[in-house]
């Protein structure tokens, strides 16, 4: 039973428009999130995170938000770009596992020109 | 370079042949980590080391071994592969621990067992 989901697993968004990607959870021990980018052939790379004390962390063109009540977070990316065409992948870690991390399965972004 | 480096980038081999996946890293981080990425699954966590000496298991440790000698290294092995262990496999790295501190990814090792 997958602890992170990641229902969509691919969206497809015009060049300039914002891309939103969302993650739900199960745990509710979960406190802190984390989303990675990953393109073919390559390892993923940290994008952005946030706490559970927070409800958005923001970092240039990239938003998380967190809604803790609903266990959901959203990526947002705005504007999109074609370089960010690539999976995207969700993450979690409990209080109780301190450094154990569980990914979702990810959602594979195209940004169309 | 900052970097994380895995090998080999693949591998085949047959069921119950030993190997090894070496993961190296140069920048002094102190955790470092195993995943598995399966479609449809994700990246699971195999194990993860929080410094030299000392390693815990993730969500998937069943058939692996690891272990921290030293800092910059965390083999990943396999003492008797069977073809439910086909994947791509990760190293990652980061300063201290997984959250807060940027992780770093190696390439990516796949490996094929037949």
């Amino acid at each position: 039973d997958q602890q992170v989901k990641q229902n969509s697993p691919s969206l497809s968004v015009q060049e300039g428009r914002i891309s939103i990607l969302n993650c739900d959870y199960t745990n509710s021990m979960f406190d802190y999130f984390l989303w990675y980018k990953k393109y073919p052939a390559e390892g993923p790379t940290f994008l952005i995170s946030i706490s559970s004390i927070k409800d958005k962390n923001e970092d240039g063109r990239f938003t998380v938000f967190l809604n803790k009540s609903a266990k959901h977070l959203s990526l947002h990316i705005v504007p999109s770009q074609p370089g960010d065409s690539a999976v995207y992948f969700c993450a979690a870690m409990s209080q109780t596992s301190y450094d154990k991390v569980i990914f979702g399965p990810g959602t594979s972004l195209s940004v169309i020109p | 370079e900052a970097q994380v480096t895995q090998n080999p980038r693949y591998l085949i081999t047959v069921t119950g042949k030993k190997l090894t996946v070496t993961c190296s890293q140069n920048m002094n981080h102190e955790y470092m980590s195993w995943y598995r990425q399966d479609p449809g699954l994700g990246l699971r966590q195999i194990y993860y080391s929080m410094n030299v000496e000392v390693t815990d298991k993730g969500d998937v440790p069943e058939g692996y071994k690891v272990s921290r000698k030293e800092k910059r290294n965390f083999p990943l092995i396999l003492e008797s592969p069977s073809p439910n262990q086909t994947s791509l496999y990760f190293c990652a790295s980061s300063l201290e621990s997984a959250r807060g501190t940027e992780a770093f990814f190696g390439q990516g090792t796949r490996l094929t067992v037949v």
